[in-house]
């Protein structure tokens, strides 16, 4: 069954550090694995996409790592700030499918404190 | 620039009665799509519009009506709420729907169903 699994469930941070989110994937055959950030009470806004040929990709603050040879990506955030406080939700596409069926992640969710 | 919009915001109704869920979008995507959002599941794809007049059930379609009239507009119906069905709806719209295309996504709608 493909699945896509995020952790941590949640993490708290203090402003200025880094972090790094987790989300490994059992989609067959893969496409690509987008990031979303989703502020409270707001809907996703998609942070970076990347296909399987691609193994970096960054958004500004925002660097998003893909390995899909184990089937794992990472969301990297520098020197953190409070408006990173959000929770991160990751999508992957099966090759060949439609935006019908991707697959979303339960998310991680970030509070960044002063 | 309104881009995509979702009302009523908020909605609180009763067990059996009919609820409709608008979404409208400025940009003439192709493709829309309606999510519910519940703690422990993340988004589940409920439905969904390539173009007017054509829709495809998603994940959770029981118990939920669509239409797609125009381009611009993807109401939700729930022909007879339940309790179940209290969540946040999210509408989302892409351009052309294909699996590396950016989905983006309405603020939201809290239904709570007593």
């Amino acid at each position: 069954k493909n699945q896509v699994e995020q952790s941590p469930q949640s993490l708290i941070i203090l402003e200025g550090k880094n972090c790094t989110l987790q989300c490994n994937y059992t989609v067959s055959p893969f496409s690509n694995l987008r990031w979303y950030k989703q502020d409270t009470g707001r809907g996703p806004v998609s942070l970076t996409i990347m296909t399987f040929s691609e193994n970096t990709k960054s958004n500004g603050r925002y660097t998003a790592t893909l390995d899909a040879d184990t089937k794992q990506s990472s969301l990297h955030i520098t020197a953190s700030q409070l408006s990173d406080s959000a929770s991160y939700i990751c999508v992957v596409s099966a090759y060949g499918g439609s935006q019908g069926n991707l697959i979303f992640g339960k998310g991680t969710k970030l509070s960044v404190k002063p | 620039d309104a881009g995509i919009t979702q009302s009523p915001r908020y909605k609180i109704t009763e067990t059996g009665r009919q609820v409709t869920l608008m979404c409208h979008q400025t940009w003439s995507h192709s493709y829309m799509f309606w999510y519910r959002q519940d703690l422990g599941h993340g988004l589940r794809l409920i439905y969904y519009s390539a173009a007017a007049d054509i829709t495809d059930k998603g994940e959770v379609p029981d118990g939920y009506v669509v239409s797609r009239s125009k381009t611009e507009n993807f109401p939700l119906t729930l022909e007879s709420a339940t309790r179940s069905q209290t969540s946040v709806y999210f509408c989302a719209s892409s351009e052309f729907g294909t699996s590396v295309d950016t989905q983006y996504f309405g603020p939201g709608t809290r239904l709570t169903v007593l």
